[in-house]
């Protein structure tokens, strides 16, 4: 099975600035079809996960811009710029691209300092 | 909009039985495959189990093969994961997922003596 090491574990960001989390594969997330099927999710307090970015880049409907997503093959990273309140959570990049099984990275947990 | 609310939690003792449902609304149900994740107490996420657009195929992780089956009826828009010979790791919220979003707001399984 495909195994998402995601780094750092926790981030401690101040109201303002700017995080970056970190997936990495231990195998390619290129789909045969030329897909890469590599999502992020946030889970806010109390909530299930809402998808942010799918398919590596791809801000969901009603997502700010100021979410972004990017890489390639097996190294994927989420930057979330003038970081709010509202973004505070655990997120998750999970990959569909060999499946089954889904699987998910171990979280980040985003805490405002 | 689309919605997916689950329903079926509970206490249940080991070994014991228990049925999940999902309502989905909002989509043509029919059209897309159907997934089931976890979420144990303070812990990440985990693929539980697939099941295809018109229920020829399903796909489970190895800890629950043979003991949850994965379903749905169509006409009425619901998605079933029955779980047998519940184990005390098997505890978690139940979340149902339309592929890559919504998540329902989950529902709980304690299983416990």
């Amino acid at each position: 099975d495909v195994v998402l090491t995601q780094t750092p574990v926790s981030l401690l960001i101040s109201l303002g600035g700017q995080a970056s989390i970190s997936c990495r594969s231990s195998q390619s997330l290129v789909h045969s079809n030329g897909n890469t099927y590599l999502h992020w999710y946030l889970q806010k307090p109390g909530q299930s996960p809402q998808l942010l970015i799918y398919q590596v880049s791809n801000r969901f409907s009603g997502i700010p811009d100021r979410f972004s997503g990017s890489g390639s093959g097996t190294d994927f990273t989420l930057k979330i710029s003038r970081v709010e309140p509202e973004d505070l959570g655990v997120y998750y990049c999970l990959q569909r691209t060999h499946n089954p099984p889904w699987t998910f990275g171990g979280g980040t947990k985003l805490e405002l300092k | 909009e689309v919605q997916l609310v689950e329903s079926g939690g509970g206490l249940v003792q080991p070994g014991r039985s228990l049925k999940l449902s999902c309502a989905a609304s909002g989509f043509t149900f029919s059209n897309y495959g159907m997934h089931w994740i976890r979420q144990a107490p303070t812990k990440g996420l985990e693929w539980v189990a697939s099941i295809s657009p018109s229920g020829g195929s399903t796909y489970y992780r190895d800890s629950v093969k043979g003991r949850f089956t994965i379903s749905r009826d169509n006409a009425k828009s619901t998605l079933y994961l029955q779980m047998d010979s519940l184990r005390s790791e098997d505890t978690a919220t139940y979340y149902c997922a339309k592929d890559p979003t919504p998540w329902g707001q989950g529902t709980l399984v304690t299983v416990s003596s």
